[in-house]
């Protein structure tokens, strides 16, 4: 069990550019989610997949983002024309659907900075 | 609508002292509930979970919490605290039940004191 790997890990970027950031969940598991979390705040969701589907999304996932996860196995969070407010700890996770607890296991996260 | 609340923004505990923090949720249904614990710089831990049962929950590090149905919430304790603890803890409400995505509070930090 090599657990969920987010990359990059940091980034700092210049207001107005494209980021994107990769998360690898853990194999078996089908669900996989997004979240943000600011300074001082609890995780907020942001979207999450079932396989390669896209079944849900925060009113917090403006159009400048988008979530892929082609194939079912790993996926892409993107965020175009970056702004100041963007700025924040991107969190992963995946779970399993069958036996399910719902315990979502989570990635160390990727640090983004828009200057 | 359902929520999560954690009135301590900030506690600090002598190590070697027992700790309780605190969470109150709002869920129309049974909820499952859950503490993680963040280091700085790192993901979330899962250190306990409840979705049915004993309302009496051990989870790793010695911790332990419980549901009270009566009063809306899932505190989360410890006997004594060691400085390894120092931490920010989050309460989460799983309201899909075990299918559904996790509202967290806004956390507790934890500091200990030598």
């Amino acid at each position: 069990d090599t657990g969920v790997s987010q990359n990059p890990r940091h980034k700092i970027t210049k207001r107005g550019q494209n980021v994107t950031f990769r998360c690898d969940p853990i194999s078996e598991h089908n669900r996989l989610y997004w979240y943000r979390q600011t300074l001082g705040q609890g995780p907020e969701f942001l979207t999450y997949f079932q396989n390669e589907a896209q079944l849900e999304k925060s009113r917090l996932l403006s159009d400048r983002f988008s979530a892929e996860r082609p194939k079912g196995s790993f996926s892409t969070l993107e965020i175009q024309r970056t702004e100041q407010g963007d700025s924040a700890m991107y969190l992963c996770a995946s779970s399993v659907i069958v036996g399910a607890t719902g315990e979502l296991f989570f990635g160390e996260g990727s640090r983004l900075t828009v200057l | 609508a359902q929520s999560v609340t954690q009135p301590d923004i900030h506690i600090t505990v002598s190590e070697g002292a027992s700790l309780e923090l605190r969470c109150n949720y709002s869920y129309g249904a049974t909820p499952y509930l859950f503490w993680y614990v963040q280091s700085p710089g790192q993901g979330l831990q899962l250190l306990l979970k409840y979705f049915s049962g004993d309302t009496l929950v051990q989870g790793i590090k010695g911790f332990e919490a419980e549901f009270k149905r009566s009063q809306s919430s899932f505190n989360l304790r410890k006997p004594s605290v060691h400085w390894s603890d120092a931490a920010e803890y989050f309460c989460a409400l799983n309201y899909g039940g075990s299918q559904g995505n996790l509202i967290f509070g806004k956390g507790t930090k934890l500091s200990v004191k030598p």
